[in-house]
């Protein structure tokens, strides 16, 4: 079936830091891929997208590129601040499940001063 | 654009008591709903399935009778978690996604519910 693994946290930046946040998948078909965030005590925000190969989503700094050959969609931030402090979670939506999500375990982000 | 409000946000109740929890998408028509529980510190598990005049579809080892889903339009879908007790105290989240294909799901902000 499908996976979505995503690398363990916590991970502890400070401010300004550069941020990945590794992502692969394993899915048969043409799966779309997302990155939610969830801050404490909320529900998840979509973050961004992608739905085919070599798409690049992106949103408030953060960017994504579905690679195919690799079945990875790492996340990344060139300067990361306070507020970005969060669970990030990886997930896929394949072809024919009716928008049904497959999650990554999520990883933990603590950004400091 | 694409925002689901989900009611209530915290609950506190005795054990024994049933609880609703309303999810309602305020501007797309959700074709199809999700309930998800999660774990402190765990990533979401997957509840239900329903969509709109249909029953839910339930994932393995989940209750159907514990957990009552209702999706009476496409903008309204409620949990009621009957004679609950404190092993279903859990953040309660929903979401919806509208339209065809691998639309993405758009999520409430949850609903803490602790039983004493």
């Amino acid at each position: 079936g499908d996976s979505v693994t995503q690398m363990e946290g916590p991970v502890t930046l400070s401010e300004e830091a550069c941020l990945t946040i590794n992502c692969t998948y394993t899915a048969t078909g043409y799966p779309s891929l997302f990155w939610y965030v969830q801050y404490p005590g909320e529900g998840l925000q979509l973050l961004l997208k992608a739905t085919k190969a070599d798409d690049k989503g992106s949103n408030k700094g953060f960017e994504a590129t579905y690679r195919k050959e690799t079945t990875s969609f790492h996340l990344e931030k060139g300067s990361v601040q306070v507020s970005d402090s969060a669970v990030y979670f990886c997930a896929l939506i394949n072809t024919g499940t009716a928008s049904k999500l497959t999650f990554g375990t999520g990883t933990r982000l603590q950004v400091t001063l | 654009g694409a925002v689901v409000s989900q009611h209530p946000s915290r609950v506190i109740c005795k054990s024994g008591t049933s609880v609703k929890i309303e999810c309602r998408s305020l501007d797309f028509q959700a074709t199809t709903m999700f309930w998800y529980r999660q774990f402190p510190k765990q990533s979401l598990m997957l509840m239900a399935t329903s969509n709109e005049g249909s029953k839910a579809t339930y994932e393995q080892g989940v209750e159907k009778d514990k957990f009552l889903i209702n999706h009476a339009s496409l903008t309204l879908s409620t949990l009621t978690v009957t004679s609950a007790h404190p092993e279903d105290s859990s953040f309660y989240i929903c979401s919806a996604a509208g339209g065809r294909g691998n639309q993405p799901q758009h999520f409430g902000d949850g609903t803490r519910l602790s039983i004493l």
